[in-house]
């Protein structure tokens, strides 16, 4: 167990719909990244949440967008889901003067029909 | 530019060692990791490496990293049939933004 947790577990949506994703961190740790990892694929970076502002961003579209709470913990939101956004959402934490020290969540698995 | 590779498969006999290898193309890698991947789970961190060493030993795990050819190996010695995964090279930059570069993944399994 690493203290990330990801809530829900696994979630179906219909294409044009938006999800929302949450993400718990580890005690202590004020950085939050999220990660998409497509079947067979290695995760891709999304973005990340330091002190509740984006800190870095891969290549994503704007549809996919972020927060991050005071207490750290942070949320995935996508908008106009489509079918490709069918993946493994994975959320990291880490402390940020200790950043090679991220732990994953066990993910969101997020169909889109 | 960033890009690692990995194989994709591997099968090795219980007992018997493993090496699950890695080739990164950015120079400025800071860290490297290895995490694993079982089914329907999320990653576990396995072992990291600073860039300036070239070895790393923790219990049955083995990192070597050839920074010149820019190769990273992961070695487990006596390996059991709870070590089939997927395992994951990675690498990150301390540029700010504490991203990890990941790999395909290779997909280990032991026979018994």
């Amino acid at each position: 167990e690493t203290g990330v947790t990801q809530s829900p577990t696994h979630l179906i949506k219909t294409r044009g719909q938006q999800v929302t994703l949450r993400c718990s961190s580890q005690s202590g740790h004020n950085t939050v990244s999220w990660y998409q990892q497509a079947l067979g694929q290695g995760p891709q970076f999304i973005f990340q949440y330091y002190r509740e502002e984006e800190n870095g961003r891969g290549n994503f579209p704007p549809r996919f967008s972020g927060l991050q709470f005071p207490n750290y913990s942070s949320e995935l939101n996508v908008n106009a889901l489509e079918l490709d956004d069918s993946a493994l959402y994975l959320c990291a934490s880490s402390p940020r003067d200790r950043g090679t020290e991220a732990f994953f969540g066990q993910g969101t698995r997020l169909t889109v029909v | 530019g960033e890009d690692v590779e990995q194989s994709l498969f591997l099968s090795v006999r219980e007992g018997d060692s493993s090496v699950i290898n890695c080739t990164y193309t950015d120079s400025s890698s800071t860290y490297l990791y290895w995490y694993k991947q079982e089914p329907g789970a999320g990653l576990q961190l396995l072992t990291y490496i600073f860039s300036n060493m070239d070895m790393k030993q923790d219990q049955r795990l083995t990192v070597l990293l050839n920074k010149k050819d820019k190769h990273l190996s992961l070695r487990i010695a006596d390996t059991q049939t709870g070590d089939s995964a997927i395992y994951f090279c990675a690498e990150s930059m301390n540029s700010g933004t504490y991203k990890y570069i990941f790999g395909t993944g290779t997909r280990l399994k032991v026979l018994a």
